[in-house]
């Protein structure tokens, strides 16, 4: 089964706004990351936070992560076309195991 | 810096029939991951290899699937014989970090469909 989930499984934004997805997890996580996946390609790893980190930054990419309602958050800002993808969350619990969730879907609208 | 090779990126088959996926690491990456993705869901681990050693394959259906990975660099996965449900893309990815814990870097995948 699957550790993380991501909400919503479908986003559609103009471009300039901003995209907030979500990612639930069950179980404790030693960290949490986050991929992209345009469509027909491979993942692309776009950012890393650990269990002991609340908040993260990498150029239009915010990520906080809160390990007492285990969820983590992706907001891109100021969209463009580009970030048109699959965003994936994927956790590795105490087994060190690798876990990607299903995915949100996002389209940027010109 | 080369990324992750993997070869053929299409392929169609007939049920009951076998097929082969090649893939080739960066350079200097001990791990090595195979992921299955049906179309919809995120990746699913199928293998993972720490050099030429099998770390973790608890999701590989070992009755029709096998992995190889000689000389701990390049790797094959195998299917023989192919179902319908196989149809999927399948991903490697490899990384410099065997604990599971940092960044892996993906190929862009062989997507098989089995008719």
């Amino acid at each position: 089964s699957q550790q993380g989930e991501e909400d919503p499984q479908a986003l559609s934004i103009q471009e300039g706004e901003n995209a907030t997805m979500n990612c639930s997890y069950k179980t404790s996580i030693n960290n949490l990351q986050w991929y992209r996946q345009n469509s027909g390609r491979g993942l692309v790893h776009l950012i890393l936070i650990r269990s002991n980190e609340r908040e993260k930054h990498s150029g239009r990419l915010r990520v906080t992560l809160d390990t007492s309602k285990k969820s983590s958050s992706l907001l891109i800002t100021a969209s463009r076309a580009a970030d048109t993808a699959s965003y994936f969350c994927a956790t590795d619990a105490v087994d060190y195991k690798l876990s990607f969730g299903a995915g949100t879907t996002v389209t940027v609208r010109a | 810096e080369a990324g992750v090779a993997q070869s053929p990126r299409y392929k169609i088959i007939e049920k009951r029939q076998s097929v082969a996926f090649w893939c080739n690491p960066i350079s200097g990456h001990a791990t090595l991951y195979w992921y299955q993705q049906i179309l919809g869901q995120g990746p699913k681990l199928l293998i993972q290899f720490q050099n030429n050693g099998v770390v973790d394959d608890s999701q590989l259906p070992k009755d029709r699937f096998s992995a190889e990975r000689l000389k701990g660099v390049d790797s094959t996965l195998k299917i023989q014989p192919a179902k319908l449900e196989d149809s999927a893309v399948y991903l490697c990815a490899s990384s410099s970090d065997g604990s599971n814990t940092g960044e892996l870097f993906f190929g862009e995948g062989s997507r098989l469909t089995v008719l």
